[in-house]
Order: structure tokens, then C-alpha cells, then sequence
């Protein structure tokens, strides 16, 4: 059966501080992971990993994907409070599929 | 705005109602599908259609059915509705050459 696991569940951290987030996975047919970002509504796409060792940035994010070890992490660093949200790791199985974990809920204090 | 729509927001039945979710996009994506999210489940696919013309079951299709109508717009009903299915749902589109999903801003359905 296809999973997703997200780690930690949630957690909480001050400003400034750097947070990583994990992804792990076990799916068939691999073809992409993916982040989201969801504060009180829909997701909103981060990143999309296709390739091993990658980095990929934006800002004060990054992720890189293992495709060996299965897993992806998400890095916030210098975190701010409108970082504050539930973040989603997806991955894509085949064409259409996309399989979600169940979120690490991040709360960033000032 | 470009993106995906859907309505209504916000809704309330009763146990053995029925309704329909409306959900329209207009980035000619040829993929759409239906999610559910609950807390500590994640999202959930009920329901996708990879073209216009093509539907096909996720992971928790029992007790919805979907139409699309055309290549902008996918429905989702909800024939006799039960409590378990209070959740928010979202509509989401798609393009597999592009980055992922694009999603609706969500349903919240109380089930009473």
C-alpha cells in the first residue's frame, strides 16, 4: 500500500530559528514530491522534486529529495510568524495519483 | 482570477440529504479530482477524472458519485448523506506536464 509519513506531527519554534520538516515515502511508480503550504484554506504549491540531490530554493525555503533513502526534507530557516501553517508533503504516483501525508502543523512565537 | 472555484462554501444537511458540490476550473487543465480532508487523516481522494470523459475511483469513493461535465467543470454529489461525511472538501486541477495541483479554496460540509 502506498504511504506518506510526515514528521514531526507539529511543533513549535520562536522567530528566527530554523526548522527542517520530513517526508518519507513508500510509493509505486514514483514520479515527483511535492509541498504545500496550507495556512486556513487550500494548499498552496512550495516545491515540486523530481531528481535526487537537487535543492531546490525559494527564500528562506529549501528541499531536497533522496530517492534512494525515500525521503524529502523542507527547510524554514530565520522562521516568521506568517510561516505559522500545516505543511503538506504529496507524492505522485504515476500520471494522476498524488498521495498526501498528513501534515506537520508548525507554530512559529514572536 | 485564474484558478479553481468552488461552490458553496459552506453548507449544512441533514442526515439522508442530498447535494451537490460544484467546481469549476479555467487553466485548461485536463485533470481534475475531488479530496476530502480530515483532522489527522490528510487529504483524501475520493474521486478523479484524468480527462474530460474519464472518471475513476481514489481512495474513499463509497457514498459519492461525480460527473464531469466538461473539461472546465467536475462535480461531486453526495446522494443520501451521512455524518461520516463531514470533512472539507476540496476541488483540485491539474496539467501532468505542470507542478502539481492547483486547488479550490475548499467546502465546508456539516453533516447533522
Amino acid at each position: 500500500e502506498d504511504k506518506v509519513v510526515q514528521s514531526p506531527l507539529s511543533l513549535v519554534v520562536h522567530e528566527g530559528d530554523t526548522v527542517t520538516l520530513n517526508c518519507s515515502y513508500e510509493v509505486t511508480n514514483f514520479r515527483s514530491l511535492l509541498w504545500y503550504k496550507q495556512e486556513k484554506k487550500a494548499p498552496t504549491f512550495l516545491f515540486m522534486l523530481t531528481s535526487s540531490g537537487i535543492e531546490k530554493k525559494s527564500g528562506r525555503l529549501s528541499s531536497i529529495l533522496d530517492k534512494k533513502e525515500l525521503f524529502s526534507i523542507l527547510n524554514i530557516t530565520a522562521t516568521q510568524t506568517g510561516d505559522s501553517a500545516v505543511y503538506l508533503c504529496a507524492v505522485a504516483s504515476g500520471t494522476y495519483k498524488y498521495i498526501f501525508g498528513t501534515g506537520t502543523r508548525l507554530k512559529v512565537l514572536a | 482570477n485564474a484558478g479553481v472555484t468552488q461552490t458553496p462554501k459552506f453548507q449544512v444537511l441533514k442526515t439522508g440529504q442530498s447535494m451537490t458540490l460544484q467546481c469549476a476550473q479555467d487553466m485548461n487543465h485536463n485533470s481534475m479530482y475531488w479530496y476530502r480532508q480530515d483532522p489527522g487523516m490528510g487529504l483524501r481522494l475520493i474521486y478523479y477524472s484524468a480527462s474530460e470523459g474519464t472518471t475513476d475511483k481514489g481512495e474513499v469513493p463509497n457514498g459519492y458519485n461525480v460527473s464531469r461535465l466538461n473539461k472546465r467543470e467536475f462535480s461531486l454529489r453526495l446522494e443520501s448523506a451521512a455524518p461520516s461525511q463531514t470533512s472539507v472538501y476540496f476541488c483540485a486541477s491539474s496539467d501532468p506536464g505542470g507542478t502539481g495541483y492547483t486547488f479550490g479554496s475548499g467546502t465546508r460540509l456539516t453533516v447533522v
